[in-house]
């Protein structure tokens, strides 16, 4: 079955850092990819998505990049902070989905050293 | 935080019996979606509920039951526990009007079946 998956199950990062977490996917008709965060005891929180028709996008400290033909996904988190420690998602979404099915991928746990 | 509330926080069952999570989400948010998410794995899609009707199921057999409520609450209802039952169970919502991927997820609920 087509799934998302990610490249690497953590990442230790020195503070003020940039950090780069990577997402593979193998659904081509996806529309959205999304990058979640979780904190310890708490839900997904909603950091970040991108368009299947844009390559980048940014938003405060963080870049997303899509590469369609390689079906690759990364999140890039600039001058990485202690708060940023959290488990990293990469989600997708296909809005024809007639399940509504959002497809999250295992994790990236990101660990800021001081 | 997110405006979207579960309970109980944590729970203990034993094999074969019946459990019922409750969320309860913000005022206007009348989709909501529930996800189970195992230790050291992402959420996965258990279904959605749009205006007290399911509309959309992941890979979850029937014993996985939900209710929707007209005061933005809901339930997901657990028959013959097992013990790969054993996870984080997540319910996240939105407007009708907001795009699937910003939906706000609850802190969860955490079952163990012994």
């Amino acid at each position: 079955g087509e799934s998302v998956g990610l490249h690497l199950p953590t990442l230790s990062v020195q503070e003020g850092d940039n950090s780069i977490i990577n997402c593979a996917y193998s659904n081509s008709a996806s529309d959205y990819f999304i990058w979640y965060k979780q904190e310890s005891g708490k839900g997904p929180q909603f950091i970040i998505d991108i368009r299947s028709n844009m390559d980048k996008r940014q938003g405060q400290r963080v870049t997303v990049l899509l590469n369609k033909t390689v079906k690759h996904l990364s999140l890039q988190i600039a001058a990485t902070q202690p708060g940023d420690s959290a488990v990293y998602f990469c989600a997708e979404f296909s809005a024809g989905d007639n399940n509504n099915d959002m497809r999250f991928g295992a994790g990236t746990r990101l660990t800021v050293k001081p | 935080e997110t405006g979207v509330t579960q309970s109980p926080t944590h729970l203990i069952k034993t094999r074969g019996q019946q459990v019922t999570l409750r969320c309860s989400s913000q005022s206007g948010h009348n989709t909501v979606s529930w996800y189970q998410q195992a230790l050291g794995q992402g959420p996965q899609f258990i279904f959605q509920y749009y205006r007290e009707e399911e509309n959309g199921r992941g890979n979850f057999p029937p014993r996985f039951s939900g209710l929707q409520f007209p005061n933005y609450s809901s339930e997901l209802n657990v028959n013959a526990l097992e013990l790969d039952d054993s996870a984080l169970y997540l319910c996240a919502s939105r407007p009708t009007s907001g795009r699937p991927e910003t939906q706000y997820f609850g802190p969860g609920t955490r079952l163990l079946v012994l």
